[in-house]
């Protein structure tokens, strides 16, 4: 059964600070990776998809790298901002998706 | 369309009652799914379709909860004899469509957030 970890489970920083979010999975047979951003009591909004042949993802100020062999996937933030400050999932599989419980990300102005 | 729809967003009901969740997917999206998110975790899959046919229930998280999706346009989650730990966030997703970040892209709708009594 394909096991989904993220650590850490909380960050807090200062703004500007450049950050990275880590994911590890268990499985390393996977369809494609995901990686969503949940604000408090509302749905998730997709970031970016690495299909498993991908090693990366970039969209603006996001940058997400795979690694299968390793089971081991990264979300990089640049230039942070108050308005970054939400949860943070990453999921992995195709369409029966396992998620790893998140992380919890705080921007300090 | 703009995205996916969830009805109602908020529920309350008692112990013993039944429920019924609608999702209206991104309208040209072939594949619908459902999950139920409490509080502190990431979602958990339950169910999903390709057009009107239910490709995976075996997660679904017990014989109480069913899903359809009868014209392989807006789907139905209902729960009967609901019990205090069915208490959740339901979510549902789509996806399928052409352009974008690719036909696997799920993207999720707002959640019914159901409290049982």
């Amino acid at each position: 059964k394909q096991e989904v970890t993220q650590i850490p489970a909380a960050l807090s920083v200062p703004e500007g600070e450049n950050l990275v979010l880590n994911c590890s999975f268990t499985d390393s047979a996977i369809y494609n990776l995901q990686w969503f951003r949940q604000d408090p009591g509302k749905g998730l909004t997709s970031l970016l998809l690495i299909q498993s042949s991908q090693r990366e993802q970039t969209s603006g100020r996001l940058n997400a790298s795979l690694d299968k062999s390793s089971g081991r996937s990264t979300l990089y933030i640049a230039a942070s901002q108050p308005g970054d400050s939400a949860t943070y999932l990453c999921a992995v599989g195709g369409d029966d998706m396992r998620f790893g419980a998140g992380t919890r990300l705080t921007v300090k102005p | 369309d703009t995205g996916v729809s969830q009805n109602p967003r908020h529920k309350i009901t008692k112990r013993g009652q039944n429920v019924t969740f609608r999702c209206d997917p991104i309208s040209e999206h072939n594949r619908l799914y459902w999950y139920r998110q409490t509080l502190g975790q990431g979602p958990e899959f339950l169910t999903y379709f390709q057009n009107e046919a239910q490709l995976e229930k075996s997660r679904l998280l017990s014989d109480r909860f069913s899903a359809e999706r009868p014209k392989g346009s807006f789907s139905t989650l209902e729960i009967q004899r609901t019990e205090q730990g069915d208490s959740a966030m339901y979510l549902c997703a789509s996806s399928g469509g052409v352009g974008g970040e690719g036909p696997e892209t799920q993207y999720f709708g707002p959640g019914t957030r159901l409290l049982v009594l």
